[in-house]
């Protein structure tokens, strides 16, 4: 079944304690991304990544880093997290953008971190 | 810059009424993607459809319409009699090469 698995789905922690959200998916799509979403703010997106090796930042990158070492693979790191990282987390794939009519994005079914 | 604004925040019907949702949207270039998503209260992102800056054909699925207009930046949606099973957040998008820009979602609420 193709899908993109996010890791864990549920976290409370504290600030400063270094966590890492895993985001998978089996459809070989060369283009990730990371998405947070607030009340009143809809999703706003992290970071995403072309391909291996090849990431870049969305709106809000501050406070958190990714690597692309596989196709399959995109983490989200979050170094010292803080309250204000206290969100809702989506991770997404899609084929990439050579052929634009490939538009449509995979979600994963959301990590919800709370940082106290 | 592109932006998505969807200016309703909340609407709430009855059942069988007929709901539109409006996306304004704003962006430079002249290739773009815009997606509809709906988002249930158990929180997954459903993805409703996706259409071309090029094409600009109104769209129906079942209950559900799209009327895309290039001239105005909009791209309403439309669900006709509505169901209780049509309660969620529902967000429109707009991606171009490789950013994906969401509006701030309007809450659809129906009430039986």
């Amino acid at each position: 079944e193709a899908q993109v698995t996010q890791n864990p789905r549920y976290l409370i922690t504290v600030t400063g304690k270094k966590l890492t959200v895993t985001c998978s998916q089996n459809m070989n799509h060369e283009y990730m991304s990371w998405y947070r979403q607030d009340p009143g703010l809809g999703l706003r997106q992290i970071y995403y990544s072309m391909n291996v090796e090849v990431t870049d930042k969305g709106d809000v990158p501050e406070g958190y880093k990714v690597s692309r070492k596989e196709k399959r693979n995109f983490p989200l790191i979050l170094e010292s997290p803080s309250p204000n990282q206290t969100s809702l987390y989506f991770c997404a794939s899609s084929l990439g953008f050579q052929e634009m009519d490939t538009g449509e994005l995979f979600f994963g079914e959301g990590s919800r971190l709370t940082v106290l | 810059a592109q932006k998505v604004t969807q200016a309703q925040t909340e609407i709430s019907v009855v059942e069988k009424e007929d709901v539109t949702l409006d996306c304004v949207y704003e962006t430079r270039d002249t290739t773009y993607y815009l997606f509809w998503y709906k988002q249930p209260p158990s929180g997954e992102l459903v993805f409703l459809i996706r259409r071309n800056s090029f094409d600009e054909q109104n769209e129906i699925s079942g209950r559900y319409s799209w009327n895309f207009q290039k001239s105005t930046s909009s791209f309403n949606f439309t669900i006709t009699a509505s169901q209780v099973v049509d309660s969620a957040v529902y967000f429109c998008a707009l991606r171009n090469d490789y950013k994906l820009s969401f509006g701030a979602g309007t809450t659809v609420t129906v009430r039986a």
